[in-house]
C-alpha cells in the first residue's frame, strides 16, 4: 500500500523561529490534507491542497504532486502552533502519517 | 453554530461488554466519518458514509465494530465484545457536500473525539 512519510518526527522551536515541515507518499494520490491535532487532542483541518500552495495567515503549504511531495510552512511561530501535524492522503480511503510533533517554546 | 458533538467524552469498560460511541454532525452535511488513533497504528479511517449510507468500510477492524447512521444528525460506533486492543481515541468527523468531481473529505470538521479504555 503507499507509505506517507512526514519529517521530522520531532521538532523544537523558539517562538519566532519558521519552520518547514515535509510529507511525502510514495504513490499518486487524489488530494492532500494538513492536519493540526493540538496539546487536547483536538484536530483541526489545515489544508486541503492537492496541488499548488495555499495560504493562511502564517501557516502555507505546497504540493508538488508529480514529485510526491507536500510541504507545510510556520511561520513566526507561536506557543500555540504546539502540537502533532499531520498530513493524509486520499486514495479512495485517506491515509495519515505518523506525524511532526512540534513544540514552540516561549 | 455546534460543531461536531460525540459522546461520550470517555468510556472506561470491562473487556466483553458492549460499547457504543455516539456522534452527533453538523448540520447540513452529507458526509460523516469515523477514525480511531492509537500510539501504535496513528490516525486511521474506519468507516465513511454519504447521504447516511455507508460507502467504504474496509478501515473497520473486524466483526466486532459495527457503524450506523439512521438519520442524518446521529450516527453510532459499536463494538460487540470489546476487547483492550480496542483502547484508543475515536473520533467522528463531517464534511459537506462535495463539489462536483471534488472530495469527500473537505473541509473535515472533527468531534472531540472519545477516549475509550477497555480493562
Amino acid at each position: 500500500g503507499i507509505q506517507v512519510e512526514q519529517s521530522p518526527p520531532d521538532l523544537i522551536l523558539q517562538e519566532g523561529a519558521n519552520s518547514t515541515l515535509r510529507c511525502n507518499f510514495s504513490d499518486s494520490v487524489n488530494n492532500l490534507q494538513w492536519f493540526h491535532q493540538n496539546p487536547w487532542g483536538q484536530l483541526i483541518n489545515l489544508f486541503y491542497i492537492p496541488s499548488g500552495t495555499k495560504q493562511n495567515g502564517r501557516l502555507s503549504a505546497t504540493t508538488v504532486a508529480t514529485e510526491r511531495y507536500s510541504l507545510l510552512y510556520i511561520s513566526s511561530s507561536q506557543t500555540t502552533d504546539s502540537g502533532v501535524y499531520f498530513c493524509a492522503v486520499e486514495i479512495g480511503d485517506m491515509r495519515f502519517g505518523a506525524g511532526t510533533r512540534l513544540t514552540v517554546k516561549p | 453554530d455546534a460543531g461536531v458533538i460525540q459522546s461520550p467524552r470517555h468510556e472506561v469498560t470491562e473487556m466483553g461488554q458492549e460499547v457504543t460511541l455516539r456522534c452527533k454532525p453538523i448540520s447540513g452535511h452529507d458526509y460523516l466519518f469515523w477514525y480511531r488513533q492509537t500510539m501504535m497504528r496513528g490516525l486511521e479511517l474506519l468507516i465513511y458514509f454519504n447521504n447516511n449510507v455507508p460507502i467504504d468500510d474496509s478501515g473497520m477492524p473486524e466483526d466486532r465494530f459495527s457503524a450506523k447512521m439512521p438519520n442524518a444528525s446521529f450516527s453510532t460506533l459499536k463494538i460487540q465484545p470489546s476487547e483492550p486492543r480496542d483502547s484508543a481515541v475515536y473520533f467522528c468527523a463531517s464534511s459537506p457536500k462535495a463539489l462536483r468531481g471534488g472530495s469527500p473529505y473537505q473541509p473535515q470538521h472533527f468531534g472531540d473525539g472519545t477516549r475509550l479504555s477497555i480493562l
